[in-house]
């Protein structure tokens, strides 16, 4: 199975910063990567797809970058409804693996 | 607006069986994969199955193969997860998803379901 491995797994910012969050593929996915965006008692939301496009209606702040087995997903200036939990995602394999979430506090 | 709405979560003791439901109120429910998710109390997400358009090609995780069953009825616009043999570790809330063929993410998600499996 393909390991994905994100980091760090927490991270404190305030409003206005610029935040970036790494995912890491055991091998080589092309660009089979998605973002999601989870809030409390929440389901998550799509955020990026094919490691670098933005979901319609996902604000531009958002961006992500990367192929093979490095990626990264970038808020460029936080707002408060951001805080959230992000996980990177697989779909290289049919056997989808998530990474274990990144936690954006305040 | 697509909507998913999950239903059967409930509280099973270990070994028993549930049926969870996933019922799509938009349209061309046929023409996307469908996929379950759960996430155990205070976990991440971990991807449960996937079941493409016309029902014949599904995967599972190691952990549930054997056990678990994904189907559809593209009639009715609904995805099935039939749980048997439950484990404790089984307990989570489970999502529904569209999925748009993997490369294109999962698009659309349902509320969750609980499932809690204790004796």
């Amino acid at each position: 199975d393909i390991q994905m491995t994100q980091s760090p797994s927490s991270l404190s910012a305030s409003v206005g910063d610029r935040v970036t969050i790494t995912c890491r593929a055991s091998q080589s996915i092309s660009n089979y990567l998605n973002w999601y965006q989870q809030k409390p008692g929440k389901a998550p939301k799509l955020l990026i797809y094919a490691a670098s496009s933005v979901q319609t209606g996902v604000p531009s702040r958002f961006s992500g970058s990367g192929s093979g087995t490095d990626f990264t997903l970038t808020i460029s200036s936080l707002q408060p409804e951001d805080f959230a939990t992000y996980f990177c995602q697989q779909s290289y394999s049919t056997l989808y693996t998530f990474g274990q979430g990144t936690k954006l506090e305040i | 607006e697509v909507q998913l709405v999950e239903s059967g979560g409930g509280l099973v003791q270990p070994g028993g069986s549930l049926r969870l439901s996933c019922a799509d109120s938009g349209f061309r429910f046929g023409s996307f994969w469908m996929t379950w998710v759960r996430q155990a109390p205070g976990k991440g997400l971990e991807w449960v199955a996937t079941i493409k358009q016309d029902g014949r090609e599904k995967s599972y995780v190691d952990s549930v193969k054997g056990r678990f069953a994904i189907s559809r009825d593209n009639a009715e616009k609904s995805v099935f997860l039939q749980m048997n043999s439950l484990r404790v570790e089984d307990t989570a809330v489970y999502y529904c998803a569209r999925d748009v063929e993997g490369y294109y993410g999962m698009d659309v998600w349902g509320q969750g379901t609980t499932v809690t499996v204790s004796s």
